[in-house]
């Protein structure tokens, strides 16, 4: 199936920086998701977008939904070391099946 | 949001055995999802499971290697039949859920399978 472009495909940071990451695609998608997931689980939901130019916050992260409904990215703003994880997109194209990205490797240094 | 339980956590199997894998919702779902994700990747999407039909099956997955039950709205099993090595992965059951505007996906904590 389809995969997102996501990059980068991994980040080492010291803490306190703030982090940005992005997701695009060939195809339009009416609906962006962004997760997290730590080593040894599923992925949690951190924000969902649905609208272009949407743009949401959860705390420190902050999304946006492209413009032109074929990007979205995601910012994480004054990191600390429990931020440390994989983040993946994901999006749903008009068929209304789900995509995901190639992920993002988080590594936060103390 | 949804809360997703998978059993079991974690197994380690010798090749040529089957194994399968639970997944429960705490409410009933229209949708059932089930997806591979293999060491240092993305997830895959093996097939959707709908209660009262058979699953569907995205391309590279078939029913006699990764059959699938959905017996009612809250459970589905996932078999990973006749395993071999490249079957070590994670495997996640989703489900889907209306959040006002549009859909969100959620993950169930995921099945860790290591083939010898």
């Amino acid at each position: 199936g389809q995969q997102l472009n996501q990059s980068p495909q991994s980040m080492f940071i010291q803490e306190g920086e703030d982090v940005s990451m992005n997701c695009t695609s060939s195809s339009i998608f009416n609906t962006w998701l962004w997760y997290k997931q730590d080593p040894g689980e599923g992925p949690v939901l951190l924000i969902a977008l649905y609208k272009a130019g949407e743009l949401t916050s959860n705390g420190r992260l902050t999304a946006q939904f492209g413009i032109t409904r074929k990007d979205s990215f995601l910012n994480i703003s004054a990191s600390i070391p429990s931020d440390v994880g994989i983040y993946f997109c994901a999006g749903q194209n008009t068929g209304n099946q789900f995509y995901f990205g190639t992920g993002t490797s988080l590594t936060v240094i103390p | 949001s949804a809360v997703i339980s998978q059993k079991p956590s974690r197994d380690i199997c010798q090749r040529g055995t089957s194994l399968t894998i639970q997944c429960q919702v705490d409410s009933q779902v229209t949708m059932m999802f089930w997806y591979r994700q293999q060491p240092g990747q993305s997830l895959t999407l093996i097939a959707t499971a709908n209660q009262g039909s058979e699953a569907t099956y995205e391309s590279g997955f078939v029913i006699d290697k990764f059959p699938i039950s959905r017996p009612n709205l809250t459970f589905s099993t996932l078999t990973v039949s006749n395993m071999s090595p490249e079957d070590s992965s994670i495997y996640l059951c989703s489900v889907e859920r209306w959040a006002g505007p549009g859909e969100t996906q959620y993950f169930g904590p995921g099945t860790r399978l290591l083939v010898l």
